[in-house]
């Protein structure tokens, strides 16, 4: 089953402006990651951020994690038409099976030139 | 490139028939992921090597099954194949056990399956 659903589904913007996508949990996690994957292609790290960790920055890329809302979110400025992706959370869980990184279903984003 | 292969990229093959999809990990990581990805389930997580013993299990049918061997590459075989087995299967390594970091993906199998 999905442990991270992203928010939303789908997102279209211009070159030059921000984007923000959404990604909500139902667990306790150890850390979520952010991925991105290029149509039909292998899914590429972003950025990790720790249960501890409330903010990260990597480039134009900015997460934050609330875990007290279980939920995270990516912010993608001044994007780019090469952003044109899927990008997905993943969450692993607290304990448990530490081998089982879950996705979400992802958000296909859009830049248009 | 992540340094994880997958062969083949493309695969066709008929209902019932068994497949068998490999995977070489990136240089040092001793743990190797299957993921399978479809339009209407998403990304699922099939199952985990870890330096040759099988670590954790996700949603994996029982018509499939999965192994590392002890150059570390793994094979993932489908076999009974049905129209639904149909999707992009990733493999992915990461160094460690316990995989709290992150992990590289290869480029994928498509299967399709007629």
């Amino acid at each position: 089953s999905q442990q991270g659903e992203e928010d939303p589904q789908a997102l279209s913007i211009q070159e030059g402006e921000n984007a923000t996508m959404n990604c909500s949990y139902k667990t306790s996690i150890n850390n979520l990651q952010w991925y991105r994957q290029n149509s039909g292609r292998g899914l590429v790290h972003l950025i990790l951020i720790r249960s501890n960790e409330r903010e990260k920055h990597s480039g134009r890329l900015r997460v934050t994690l609330d875990t007290s809302k279980k939920s995270s979110s990516l912010l993608i400025t001044a994007s780019r038409a090469a952003d044109t992706a899927s990008y997905f959370c993943a969450t692993r869980a607290a304990g448990g099976s530490q081998g089982n990184l879950i996705f979400g279903k992802g958000t296909k984003l859009s830049v248009k030139p | 490139d992540s340094g994880v292969t997958q062969t083949p990229k493309h695969l066709i093959t008929a209902t019932g028939q068994r497949v068998t999809l490999r995977c070489s990990p990136r240089s040092g990581d001793l743990s190797v992921y299957w993921y399978q990805q479809s339009l209407d389930q998403g990304l699922q997580f099939l199952i985990q090597y870890y330096n040759g013993e099988e670590r954790a299990k996700g949603n994996i049918l029982e018509r499939f099954s999965a192994q590392q061997f002890p150059d570390l590459h793994s094979e993932l075989n489908l076999s009974s194949l049905e129209l639904g087995d149909s999707a992009l299967y990733f493999c992915a390594s990461s160094v460690s056990r316990t995989g709290s970091e992150k992990l590289f993906f290869g480029s994928g199998t498509q299967l399709s399956v007629l």
